[in-house]
């Protein structure tokens, strides 16, 4: 049981537009600390995809954006390809474990 | 260009200890709120982060397994170790060493190494 909630699975078709999102609680999102999220695709290491809600590192294209909401968070990915078939994460700090805690995971498909 | 490596065994037995190294480069300890931890991943489960020391040795565990986790770093030698006791079948994952940022997030990460528990 992750301290962070995603949905398992989301999927589109090329060219659509999909949101991921990420529910915590009061001692990690709700308390103001960032959110990040990452990529990881198959076989792969993660890769930091967006970092305090809403920065995209040098390299990831614009099609990936972040948002947040109270004690939520989400990833948007507009213009689906391929090769964004991937697992996403979000990840966060929580000061009632005083460590990062990351999200179940959500597996995108593009259809 | 940070890059972090891990290395260690591939298979440990029951009840023995793992002991992992992360050897890095091209990025300085000395800043605050940088660190480097450690995050694990089960076969076909979710992320877990386990430990992470600071740019000034303060060192943060999980708690769920922070009785069987030691991390420690010689800068020297541009390395961090980490050591976890009592390994069990369930402890059976890929292992990451990362690099973590004043703002909290994981930048850069090494490939992984995965480490089977099995007698």
């Amino acid at each position: 049981q992750s301290v962070l909630t995603q949905p398992p699975s989301v999927s589109g078709a090329p060219g659509q537009r999909v949101t991921i999102s990420c529910t915590g609680s009061s001692s990690n999102i709700g308390a103001g600390y960032d959110v990040h999220w990452y990529q990881q695709l198959p076989g792969t290491a993660p890769k930091l995809l967006i970092y305090g809600y809403i920065n995209r590192p040098s390299g990831v294209p614009d099609r990936f954006s972040g948002s947040k909401s109270g004690t939520s968070a989400s990833l948007a990915i507009s213009g689906l390809q391929a090769e964004d078939e991937a697992d996403y994460y979000c990840q966060s700090y929580d000061s009632s474990l005083s460590g990062s805690v990351f999200g179940g995971g959500t597996k995108l498909t593009v259809l | 260009q940070i890059t972090l490596k891990e290395s260690g065994p591939t298979l440990v037995k029951p009840t023995q200890t793992l002991t992992l190294t992360c050897t890095f480069s091209e990025f300085s300890f000395s800043i605050t709120g940088v660190g480097v931890g450690w995050i694990r991943q089960p076969p076909g489960k979710a992320l877990e982060w386990l430990t992470l020391i600071y740019w000034d040795d303060d060192k943060r565990y999980s708690p769920s397994l922070k009785s069987r986790l030691t991390i420690t770093k010689d800068t020297s030698k541009n390395q961090v170790v980490l050591t976890m006791t009592n390994m069990d079948p369930v402890d059976t994952a890929t292992y990451y060493c990362a690099h973590r940022r004043s703002d909290g997030s994981w930048d850069r990460w090494g490939q992984g190494t995965l480490v089977s528990v099995s007698s």
